[in-house]
């Protein structure tokens, strides 16, 4: 089962513009993180957020986390052409498994 | 350095079959996760494994099952194949085996159930 829900499914916007993402989860956690899969590839890791964290930066990533709403957001600052992808988020509530959302897929039109 | 690599790239099987998939974690790592990805969908936790144990599992029946070796790498068996196996399979890697650490994927093994 996915404890992690993305908001939107799909998201088209132009080069240059932001990108902002919703995961909303279920139980408490130790930890959220967001993955980047580009088509017929693996995930990639982008960035991970502890659950005492409120807001981690990384590059053109910034990543927000409100545990009271059980909820995250990625932003995509000056999104690129190569952003395009699926973005996952994954909560960690139990020691080892990571729980995945569904995804949204973002694509970026030069 | 070698990142997280898999075996084979894509297979083709027809229902009852077993199969074997084989991962090598990236350098450094020792703990391998398995996760499934059915088309259009998230990746489901199969099982992990950490000092050659699985160390937790995921909502998959036995027809699942797996093994470490002594140098980290894995392999995933999947025996009696539906056709609702058909999916993306992929490997993970991390050091120490909590879910507070980043993990490390491969490119995958697309499985195909005819």
């Amino acid at each position: 089962s996915q404890q992690g829900e993305e908001d939107p499914q799909a998201l088209s916007i132009q080069e240059g513009e932001n990108a902002t993402m919703n995961c909303s989860y279920k139980t408490s956690i130790n930890n959220l993180q967001w993955y980047r899969q580009n088509s017929g590839r693996g995930l990639v890791h982008l960035i991970l957020i502890r659950s005492n964290e409120r807001e981690k930066h990384s590059g053109r990533l910034r990543v927000t986390l409100d545990t009271s709403k059980k909820s995250s957001s990625l932003l995509i600052t000056a999104s690129r052409a190569a952003d395009t992808a699926s973005y996952f988020c994954a909560t960690g509530s139990s020691a080892r498994q990571l729980t995945f959302g569904s995804g949204t897929q973002l694509t970026v039109l030069p | 350095d070698a990142g997280v690599t898999q075996s084979p790239t894509h297979l083709i099987k027809t229902r009852g079959q077993q199969v074997t998939l084989r991962c090598s974690p990236k350098s450094g790592h020792d703990t391998v996760s398995w996760y499934q990805q059915a088309l259009g969908q998230g990746p489901q936790f199969i099982f992990q494994y950490y000092e050659e144990e699985e160390r937790q599992r995921g909502n998959f029946p036995d027809r699942f099952s797996g093994h470490q070796f002594p140098n980290y790498s894995s392999e995933l068996n999947v025996n009696a194949l539906l056709l609702g196996d058909s999916a993306l399979y992929l490997c993970a890697s991390s050091f120490g085996g909590l879910s507070n650490q980043p993990q490390h994927f491969g490119d995958g093994t697309r499985l195909s159930i005819l």
